[in-house]
């Protein structure tokens, strides 16, 4: 089945610092979902991108769809304590619709104090 | 805000037992999906519902599963015979139309964990 390969796995970081995690894949997606994860509750949507080449922000977050369709990288700038979790991407194959999303595997952040 | 409500937030049974996993999706969406997080792992496609039937399922989908929409508002996720290895966390989610082409948004509700002794 299609796989996301998301990198790094895990980060220990400063509060302050910036932050950058990436997906890549082997196949195609057209669209790319930025997920964040706290324990036990259920992911929670970060950014949404539709079309090869674009560049979204959200806040203190900034994501980017590959122009190849195969990779997206989403930045933290400025990471505070509530920025800790897990992050992951997800992609589909449509652009909506009822296709499932295929999920990387998490980048799990730790910011130490 | 709206958001995806699932109960119960946990539930533990016997093996071999069935279990219904309920959801209420966020009123005006009309496609509903179920995804498994096993323990520490990444979160994956079980179904896709919309119109009354099933859309797509994953490979994990067998027929041990189903999902049902008997009524307005809920939707569940039966699983017949449970087995050890259906412990995990489902989530429940749902995608809202835009005119006649929906956005690739899911919401996910905060999930309901379940566990098979």
């Amino acid at each position: 089945g299609q796989q996301l390969n998301q990198s790094p796995q895990s980060m220990f970081i400063q509060e302050g610092e910036d932050v950058s995690m990436n997906c890549t894949s082997s196949s195609i997606f057209n669209t790319w979902l930025w997920y964040k994860q706290d324990p036990g509750e259920g992911p929670v949507l970060l950014i949404a991108l539709y079309k090869a080449g674009e560049l979204t922000s959200n806040g203190r977050l900034t994501a980017q769809f590959g122009i190849t369709r195969k990779d997206s990288f989403l930045n933290i700038s400025a990471s505070i304590p509530s920025d800790v979790g897990i992050y992951f991407c997800a992609g589909r194959k449509s652009g909506g619709g009822a296709d499932g999303l295929t999920f990387g595997k998490g980048t799990h952040l730790i910011i130490q104090p | 805000e709206p958001e995806v409500t699932q109960t119960p937030s946990h539930q533990v049974t016997q093996m071999g037992q069935e279990v219904i996993l309920r959801c209420v999706p966020i009123s005006n969406h009309l496609y509903f999906y179920w995804y498994r997080q096993i323990l520490g792992q990444k979160v994956e496609f079980l179904v896709s519902f919309y119109n009354n039937e099933i859309s797509e399922k994953s490979e994990i989908f067998d027929d041990q599963f189903s999902v049902e929409r008997p009524d307005g508002s809920n939707f569940t996720l039966k699983i017949r015979s449970t087995k050890l290895e259906d412990s995990a966390m489902y989530f429940c989610a749902s995608n809202m139309p835009s005119g006649r082409v929906t956005t690739g948004e899911l919401f996910f509700g905060e999930g309901s964990r379940l566990t098979v002794l």
